[in-house]
Parts: structure tokens; C-alpha cells; sequence
């Protein structure tokens, strides 16, 4: 079975320039998030969806980053202008909601991005 | 709010020697905790999980023992390999999303 598919796997891109990252859950998992993974800070949730609708966006950095789920087996996450800060490994991971959530999330390998 | 606490890296280790990693926590009710690891250039990936006290998570040679009155869940292992050389995220799920420490990054050198 695929797993949760991410691309681009790298991205590197000039400061102002908008970057859409997309990621593909597992077929038949309704929850989906959007980490932010830094040397500084560790492992941050940005904003999470059940069933294709945002549950939790308290956090997302600021007003430049936004996300989507247009259905059920896609999802973006746009920075726009982007920002050398920005510069880190966005992972996105995918799970059963409600009572069948174990608790177990599933990871994608991630999107390396960085801002010059 | 929730939150997790673990030991800070880097650790290197020789083949076959023993591993402990500690995480503590504090959350409200009952969570379930777990431990995550992610090899270089890969994602997360659950190694192993407790839903409540006293329970023990293993997996792959790895332990780890819900313990309540110490609120920990510590991660131990009897002989390192190279291979086991990866970053380990200690993890708890209560009611809202999973929230995981900083990761401490392992380094088994034979």
C-alpha cells in the first residue's frame, strides 16, 4: 500500500517567492496534518483537518502560510511571500479520526524547503 | 496543556551497549504515549506505544513502561546496533493531536 506522499521533496527558492507544498494521505484515512520540523524548535503542528475540514490552525507561523483540502486525498500548504525563517522540513501525516484513531499518525518522508 | 519533556542529545554509543532515553510528561486525564523514530532522510514512524499505566510498549529489541506515579516513559534497549542510529521522539496523544518532544538523536558507532 502507498504510504503518505509528499512533493517536492526539496525546494529551494528565492525570499518572496510563494511555495505550495502537497501531500497525498493514505486512501481511507480522514485526519491529515501539516508539521514544521526545525533544529531550534523541534517538531510544531501547524494546522490539522478531519475529514477535509480544518480542525486546528492555531499553528500556523503567521498569515503568509495557508493551507487547503480541497478532498479527501490531496492537500496543500502555500507560503506566500516566503521568508529565509522559513526555511525547514514541512512533513505531512495522515490517520484515522475519531474512534478508530489509535492515535498512530503516518509520516510522509517530507519537503526539505529553503529560502535564500 | 500537554506537553513532553526529553533528554537532550546527542548520544553516541558503542555497539551493543545499553540504551535509555528518558521522557517525562504532563497532561491532563489519561493519555497514550509512544515513541517515534526517524531515520535520516525519512519521516516519523511509530516504533511502539502504551494507552495507560503500567502498560509496556516493544518493539524491535526497544521497551518502554507507562509509569503514572513518575509520569515517564522511559526508552531502553539491551544492545544497540548501528542501525538503530536515528532521532527518537517521545510522544502523548490525550484529546487533541499528538505532541511530541524535541527529539533526542542516537549514534551507534561499532
Amino acid at each position: 500500500d502507498a504510504g503518505v506522499i509528499q512533493s517536492p521533496r526539496h525546494e529551494v527558492t528565492e525570499m518572496g517567492q510563494e511555495v505550495t507544498l502537497r501531500c497525498k494521505p493514505i486512501s481511507g484515512h480522514n485526519s491529515l496534518f501539516w508539521y514544521r520540523q526545525t533544529m531550534m524548535r523541534g517538531l510544531e503542528l501547524l494546522i490539522y483537518f478531519n475529514n477535509n475540514v480544518p480542525i486546528d490552525d492555531s499553528g500556523m507561523p503567521e498569515d503568509r502560510f495557508s493551507a487547503k483540502m480541497p478532498n479527501a486525498s490531496f492537500s496543500t500548504l502555500k507560503i506566500q511571500p516566503s521568508e529565509p525563517r522559513d526555511s525547514a522540513v514541512y512533513f505531512c501525516a495522515s490517520s484515522l479520526a475519531g474512534l478508530a484513531n489509535t492515535g498512530e499518525l503516518f509520516f510522509g518522508e517530507g519537503s526539505r524547503l529553503t529560502v535564500l | 496543556g500537554n506537553s513532553v519533556t526529553q533528554m537532550e542529545g546527542p548520544v553516541t554509543l558503542s555497539e551493543e551497549a545499553f540504551l535509555t532515553i528518558n521522557c517525562t510528561y504532563t497532561a491532563t486525564g489519561y493519555p497514550s504515549l509512544f515513541w517515534y523514530v526517524q531515520y535520516p532522510g525519512e519521516g516519523l514512524q511509530l516504533l511502539l506505544k502504551a494507552t495507560k499505566a503500567d502498560d509496556k510498549g516493544s518493539n524491535k529489541g526497544f521497551e518502554a513502561t507507562y509509569r503514572k506515579e513518575t509520569t515517564s516513559f522511559h526508552l531502553e534497549k539491551g544492545s544497540v546496533q548501528v542501525s538503530d542510529s536515528a532521532v527518537y521522539f517521545c510522544a502523548l496523544k490525550g484529546n487533541t493531536p499528538l505532541v511530541f518532544g524535541k527529539g533526542t538523536r542516537l549514534s551507534v558507532i561499532a
